[in-house]
């Protein structure tokens, strides 16, 4: 089945660092997003980035289809952006939606 | 934005005793998921649904039900849950399994079993 790995599990940085997170997969992902997690539980969508790259303010997400992986990358970090941050993948012609381990950051003040 | 609510949110059960953890969505997606979250881990899929009256097995299903008597619910069901069953659960929709649209979640419902 596919299978997702991201790296690195986990990353402590200083406020105002940029922080770079890795996403590589088995198959050919037709539907790649990210996530990130709340410490308190919540999961919420960053981005749908099956290939290319995209933009939200800070954060930008950068996928290489052929290649099997996709980076999250997020500038100028802020103690509000420490969570758990999730890659997940579907393939073509299978439903199911398949996540990494995911990677925990830290920002300290 | 899509709305996902999950009951009950916090559940502790007997070791061999039924559990029943329940999801709602309110923007009509057909496609719906649950998920159970470890400690320090990542997601696995345990149940999806994508039409009413039609569930499909996930990565680990054993030990769990799911039914989806409508496309706004979806259970998941324990038949006689075990101590290997304490997690977090999650439950999800999303609107197509596989051009595009993004995953909603719910909150979780954090189970205990004893």
């Amino acid at each position: 089945g596919q299978q997702v790995q991201q790296s690195p599990a986990s990353l402590v940085l200083q406020e105002g660092e940029n922080a770079e997170l890795q996403c590589n997969f088995s198959s050919t992902a037709t539907r790649l997003q990210w996530f990130y997690q709340h410490p308190g539980g919540r999961l919420v969508s960053l981005f749908y980035n099956p290939s290319g790259t995209k933009h939200t303010g800070r954060l930008t997400s950068t996928t290489v289809t052929n290649e099997r992986r996709s980076s999250l990358h997020i500038s100028s970090s802020q103690t509000t952006d420490s969570g758990t941050y999730f890659c997940a993948i579907a393939s073509y012609g299978n439903e199911k939606i398949t996540f990494g381990a995911g990677t925990k950051l830290t920002i300290k003040p | 934005e899509a709305a996902v609510t999950q009951s009950p949110r916090s559940k502790v059960a007997v070791t061999g005793g039924k559990v029943t953890l329940s999801c709602h969505q309110t923007n009509n997606h057909d496609y719906m998921y649950w998920y159970r979250q470890d400690t320090g881990h990542g997601l696995r899929l345990i149940h999806y649904s994508y039409v009413a009256d039609s569930t499909e097995k996930g990565d680990i299903p054993d030990g769990y039900k799911a039914s989806r008597p409508s496309q706004e619910n979806f259970s998941l069901i324990l038949e006689l849950a075990s101590l290997s069953q304490t997690a977090v659960y999650f439950c999800a929709s999303s609107d197509q399994g596989n051009s595009g649209n993004t995953l909603y979640f719910g909150e979780g419902s954090r189970l205990i079993v004893v």
